[in-house]
């Protein structure tokens, strides 16, 4: 069974261009979820989505946005880079499970990808 | 949970010996906790997890215990080894998957 893919694997930059990263899940996963690792820190959360809807997002501007389509795949665009928006970015996806009366129930295993390493010059 | 605190950021520990981490969050409607484990230049894997309804879980030298009053969760691993030298990140859900700032954790030969 395929993991997780990104793409590309790596991408550079210069300040104020776009930037646009793609996941694909796995196979039967409906949820993706995006994170932000700079250099040495910590997963920051950015996007997450599941069937096709934005279910949250991180403490980030709205440079940082995406989509995830009928397919289940996500594509991650960030606007008007800036040099701190050099990082790992980090895609995972995960099967929500049951459906509460509440909505879904995150739990479960995340499946991450390799990331797409951007470089902003 | 919405805020998910780790500590220590660096814990270095003879191989052989015990290492502790440990993590609190914010979010009472969390109720999974899992740790991943993300050794240099890899994507993070998850090692362990609980879920609110249990105090405990140990799969073989790693340990995680879990106190739902006090908002806090552990993971313990006994016997350490070089290969556990890794970023360990803790995290609380629902409803968004919220990681801890994570552990550089060193085994001194």
């Amino acid at each position: 069974e395929a993991g997780v893919t990104q793409s590309p694997t790596h991408l550079i930059k210069t300040r104020g261009q776009q930037a646009t990263l793609r996941c694909s899940p796995i196979s039967g996963h409906t949820s993706v979820y995006w994170y932000q690792q700079a250099l040495g820190l910590g997963l920051q959360f950015l996007l997450w989505y599941d069937e096709g809807e934005e279910r949250n997002r991180g403490n980030f501007p709205p440079r940082f946005s995406g989509r995830q389509f009928p397919n289940y795949s996500s594509e991650l665009n960030v606007n008007a880079l800036e040099l701190e928006d050099s990082a790992l970015y980090l895609c995972a996806s995960n099967d929500p499970g049951r459906v509460l009366a509440s909505g879904r129930a995150h739990t479960g295993e995340l499946f991450f990808g390799e990331g797409s390493r951007l470089t902003v010059l | 949970g919405e805020n998910v605190e780790q500590h220590p950021s660096t814990l270095s520990v003879q191989e052989g010996d015990s290492a502790v981490i440990k993590c609190t969050y914010s979010d009472s409607a969390s109720n999974y906790f899992p740790w991943y484990k993300q050794e240099l230049g890899k994507r993070p894997q998850l090692i362990i997890d609980i879920r609110s309804n249990v105090g405990e879980k140990k799969d073989q030298r790693i340990a995680v215990t879990l106190n739902k009053t006090a908002k806090h969760f552990s993971l313990h691993i006994t016997e350490t080894q070089p290969e556990d030298s890794a970023v360990y990140f803790c995290a609380a859900t629902p409803p968004k998957i919220i990681f801890g700032s994570g552990t550089r954790l060193s085994i001194r030969p």
